[in-house]
């Protein structure tokens, strides 16, 4: 079976640091992957897509990137992190067209 | 700007009631529905999934889906209060490059 893999589950981190999270899928091949990011009382907000190695897709420009080294490994980083990068980061991923995604236990990232 | 709106609540029942989860939308052209339960602090987890107009039962889930009046809801029977949960509505809009738009979630409070 499927499954998605996410960590750290918490973080906390000084302004100005640099992140780096990693999210894995096992059971499959070529997903289609996502990040999101879900401020405290918000909806989820859609940061960085991928359909294959190497291809990124960024939604909302900002402090943050992402990269996909392998087909089923998805890294989302910053370089230097600002307070507003605060929030509950999610990866899913999607196997087939139209269906809904599959989401990781999700890291908390507080910047402090 | 593909839009999905949901009533923030907190919507509250009392246990053994049915729960009534709203959900309206922008793009008349789109697919695939679907709803996920997000309690505090976890990730989503999905719950339903709907593609035709009508209702789809599996449970004490119903989800139904009025295509002409871009609307979706689920209704939720013998609601417990193991239901209470953030609810969010997701929608895959057409010509989206695979991507699943969020509702900001319904809260849902069921009172024993």
């Amino acid at each position: 079976s499927q499954t998605i893999h996410q960590w750290p589950a918490t973080l906390v981190q000084p302004v100005g640091s640099p992140l780096s999270l990693e999210c894995t899928v096992e059971g499959t091949s070529n997903p289609n992957l996502y990040w999101y990011r879900q401020a405290a009382g918000r909806g989820l907000q859609l940061l960085f897509y991928s359909v294959g190695i190497g291809q990124i897709s960024s939604e909302v420009p900002q402090n943050l990137s992402a990269s996909r080294p392998q087909d089923r490994q998805f890294i989302l980083s910053s370089k230097k992190l600002l307070l507003s990068d605060s929030g509950f980061y999610l990866c899913a991923w999607k196997w087939q067209a139209g269906y809904g995604y599959t989401f990781g236990s999700g890291t908390r990232l507080t910047v402090v | 700007q593909k839009e999905v709106e949901q009533n923030s609540g907190p919507l509250s029942v009392p246990e053994g009631a049915i729960a009534s989860l709203n959900c309206t939308y922008s793009d008349r052209g789109s697919q695939s529905f679907f709803w996920y339960r997000q309690y505090s602090g976890k990730s989503p987890e999905l719950i339903m999934f709907i593609y035709s107009n009508g209702d789809k039962e599996d449970g004490r889930f119903t989800a139904q889906l009025n295509k002409a009046s871009q609307y979706v809801s689920l209704l939720i029977r013998d609601s417990q209060p193991s239901d209470s949960a953030t609810y969010l509505c997701a929608v895959f809009f057409s010509g989206g490059y695979q991507k699943v738009t969020f509702g900001t979630g319904t809260k849902l409070q069921v009172i024993p």
